[in-house]
């Protein structure tokens, strides 16, 4: 069974750009979940989508956005890049329903903010 | 106060011994626990997943769940270099917004 995959592995953009995180689920997980991992900080619940919509997000600005695709596989972006939103981006997937199954994480994307 | 509370560490163990690594929380409601295991630069491996309380054994790995003290444990025996990681900590009540400790950062010395 393939796992989380997440593309690109890193990214590398400037203050004020824009990037697009990729992210695949694990087969029959409708679930897709987007953490920030930045250095030193525990995991931050970014966003959460369900069956191709928006189901709740964190404490982050709307700068940050994603999507869901029919396939339920998921994109996350983020506007206007600022210097604080280096981190390791993580994507996870969960089968239908969050109770009673666990999340599987992918190895990340890393933005690099210059 | 912190929903999840999990020690930093370094925790340094020499190869071969028996690990504990712990959470304590304040939400009563958590009912699913979770350890993950995160090498530098990968993502969170998922080790074990328990519901209420008590004890899963897999393999090397045993996980605890004290529900009355608002504890949890993950044990490691007979530890390897490979262990070197950060053990993170995870729960939910069973909705989608899961709480991570900071994570434990364990080095088995060869």
């Amino acid at each position: 069974e393939a796992g989380v995959t997440q593309s690109p592995t890193h990214l590398i953009k400037t203050r004020g750009q824009q990037a697009t995180l990729r992210c695949s689920p694990i087969s029959g997980h409708t679930s897709v979940y987007w953490y920030q991992q930045a250095l030193g900080l525990g995991l931050q619940f970014l966003l959460w989508y369900d069956e191709g919509e928006e189901r709740n997000r964190g404490n982050f600005p709307p700068r940050f956005s994603g999507r869901q695709f029919p396939n339920y596989s998921s994109e996350l972006n983020v506007n206007a890049l600022e210097l604080e939103d280096s981190a390791l981006y993580l994507c996870a997937s969960s089968l239908p329903g969050p109770a009673d199954s666990p999340l599987h994480f992918g190895n990340g994307t890393r933005l690099t903010v210059t | 106060q912190k929903e999840v509370e999990q020690d930093p560490g370094p925790l340094s163990v020499p190869e071969g011994a028996i690990v504990s690594l712990n959470c304590t929380y304040s939400n009563s409601a958590f009912q699913y626990f979770m350890w993950y295991r995160q090498y530098s630069r990968k993502g969170p491996e998922l080790l074990m997943y328990t519901y209420s309380s008590g004890n899963k054994e897999d393999g090397r790995f045993t996980a605890q769940v004290d529900k009355s003290s608002k504890y949890i444990s993950l044990f490691i025996r007979d530890s390897q270099p490979s262990d070197s990681a950060t053990y993170l900590c995870a729960m939910t009540s069973g909705t989608y917004k899961y709480i991570f400790g900071t994570g434990t950062r364990l080095k088995v010395l060869a």
